[in-house]
């Protein structure tokens, strides 16, 4: 069945890093990949998206490429900030698999000042 | 915009006793989702509705788990006799129907601890 692999956390950055949090899944069909996140005490929400190959999404400095070839769709930040820390799940949804969203376990991030 | 709102935020309860999570969706949103987010994982999809109907409860504990959506809004679930494994984390989630937008709305959860 469909599944979504993330890199394992926590992980821990000074301000201003660079940010990759890798991301590769499994799927039958042609699934839309998204990136949502959890900050401290909130639910929940979508952060980015890509619905088909070599699409770019990007949301408040992230970035992430749906590559089919190598079944991957990792985030990028090029300089992250404190209000970055929280937790970051990737996700997909295969209209095969009734439109259900499955996610990844998800990986936290934490930036040092 | 009220967003997906949820109650109780916390319950506490022992095994075998049972316990019930309200989730209110955000208005106009004909698609209804319960998943479970146990500590350290990712969430779990636990049943999906599309106005009344059930879309999707293959991985719903059936002997244990029910789910409710009267009237297509509100949604009800309910675990009786709970589990310790059942500790965690009940997130209700909201979507328009056009799901290719991808995009869920979710609410702030209710966290679940079974003694």
């Amino acid at each position: 069945g469909d599944s979504v692999t993330q890199m394992e956390g926590p992980v821990t950055l000074s301000e201003e890093a660079f940010l990759t949090i890798n991301c590769t899944y499994t799927a039958t069909g042609y699934p839309s990949l998204f990136w949502y996140v959890q900050y401290p005490g909130e639910g929940l929400q979508l952060l980015l998206k890509a619905t088909k190959a070599d699409d770019k999404g990007s949301n408040k400095g992230f970035e992430a490429t749906y590559r089919k070839e190598t079944t991957s769709f990792h985030l990028e930040k090029g300089s992250v900030q404190v209000s970055d820390s929280a937790v970051y799940f990737c996700a997909l949804s295969d209209l095969s698999s009734a439109s259900k969203i499955i996610f990844g376990s998800g990986t936290r991030l934490s930036i040092r000042p | 915009e009220a967003g997906v709102a949820q109650s109780p935020r916390y319950k506490i309860i022992e095994k075998r006793q049972s316990v019930a999570f309200w989730c209110n969706p955000i208005s106009g949103h004909a698609t209804l989702y319960w998943y479970q987010q146990i500590l350290g994982q990712g969430p779990k999809l636990l049943i999906q509705f599309q106005n009344n109907g059930v879309v999707d409860d293959s991985q719903l504990p059936k002997d244990r788990f029910s789910a409710e959506r009267l009237k297509g809004v509100d949604s009800t679930l309910k675990i009786q006799p709970a589990k310790l494994e059942d500790s965690a984390v009940y997130l209700c989630a909201s979507s328009l129907v056009d799901f290719d937008t991808g995009e869920l709305f979710f609410g702030e959860g209710s966290r679940l601890t079974v003694l």
